[in-house]
C-alpha cells in the first residue's frame, strides 16, 4: 500500500495562475479531506468528501473547487491563485469503519503564490 | 463548534526526560474523540494516539501516554524517555461530525518540542 500520494511535492505559482494538487488513496477509504496548514498553525479543513461525486464545503473553501469521480482520487483545483492561498496543502482520507477513525494523511504540497 | 487549544508555542527537554504536551479542549457533545499527532521537520502527519470521551482507561502506545482528565477538559500527551528523534511539531485535535459519517479534524496551533542531546 502507498497509503495517501500527492503530488506535486512543491510549486511556485504566479498570481492568477490556475493550478490542480492531486491526491490519490489505494486503501479504498470513503472519506477523504483536504486540509491546508499556514505558517506557525495547525490545520484547517478546505473541502471534503463522503464518496464518489459527493463533497463538502469545510471552514476555509473560498477560493477552491473539488470533484470526486473515483474512489481513489479527489485532486483540489485552485482557479486564480492569491498570496493568501500561499500554505502547505494536505489531502487525507479515512475508512467507514475503524477502531479510531483516524485520518492517514498524504507527505503534503508546499505551494508559494507570488 | 469544538475548539482545542495548546498552550506551549515551544518547549525544551533533555534526552531521557520525560515530556508533558498540554491540550485542553471545549466541546458540548457528550461523544468525542481525541487525537495527538506528530509532524517532524519533513512535514508529514504521523498519528501517535487515540482517546475517546467514553474510553475508561487512559490510552497508552508505547512510549506516549495521554493523561486524559474529563472534568478538566484536558487531554495531555506525556512522552516517556524522550529521544533526540521525538523533536518535532505536535498537535492535539478533536474530530467534529460533518454529513454521511465523515468527520473533520480540528486542530490546536501546535506546539514545538526540542530534545536536547
Amino acid at each position: 500500500n502507498a497509503g495517501v500520494t500527492q503530488t506535486p511535492k512543491f510549486r511556485i505559482l504566479k498570481i492568477g495562475q490556475s493550478m490542480t494538487l492531486q491526491c490519490t488513496q489505494d486503501m479504498n477509504h470513503n472519506y477523504m479531506y483536504w486540509y491546508r496548514q499556514d505558517p506557525g498553525m495547525g490545520l484547517k479543513l478546505i473541502y471534503y468528501s463522503v464518496g464518489a461525486g459527493i463533497t463538502d464545503k469545510g471552514e476555509v473553501p473560498n477560493g477552491y473547487n473539488v470533484s470526486r469521480s473515483t474512489t481513489e482520487d479527489f485532486p483540489l483545483r485552485l482557479e486564480l491563485a492569491a498570496p493568501s492561498q500561499t500554505s502547505v496543502y494536505f489531502c487525507a482520507s479515512n475508512p467507514a469503519l475503524a477502531l479510531y477513525n483516524e485520518q492517514f494523511f498524504g507527505p503534503g504540497t508546499r505551494l508559494t503564490v507570488l | 463548534a469544538q475548539k482545542i487549544t495548546q498552550t506551549q508555542p515551544g518547549m525544551f527537554v533533555q534526552e531521557k526526560e520525560a515530556v508533558t504536551l498540554d491540550c485542553t479542549y471545549d466541546t458540548s457533545d457528550p461523544s468525542y474523540g481525541l487525537f495527538w499527532y506528530k509532524q517532524p521537520s519533513s512535514g508529514e502527519m504521523i498519528f501517535l494516539i487515540y482517546q475517546g470521551s467514553y474510553d475508561q482507561q487512559n490510552a497508552t502506545e508505547g512510549r506516549y501516554s495521554l493523561n486524559f482528565q474529563k472534568a478538566r477538559k484536558s487531554a495531555n500527551l506525556v512522552i516517556s524517555a524522550s529521544q533526540l528523534g521525538d523533536s518535532a511539531m505536535y498537535f492535539c485535535a478533536m474530530r467534529e461530525a460533518l454529513i454521511q459519517g465523515a468527520q473533520k479534524l480540528v486542530f490546536g496551533q501546535g506546539t514545538r518540542l526540542t530534545i536536547n542531546p
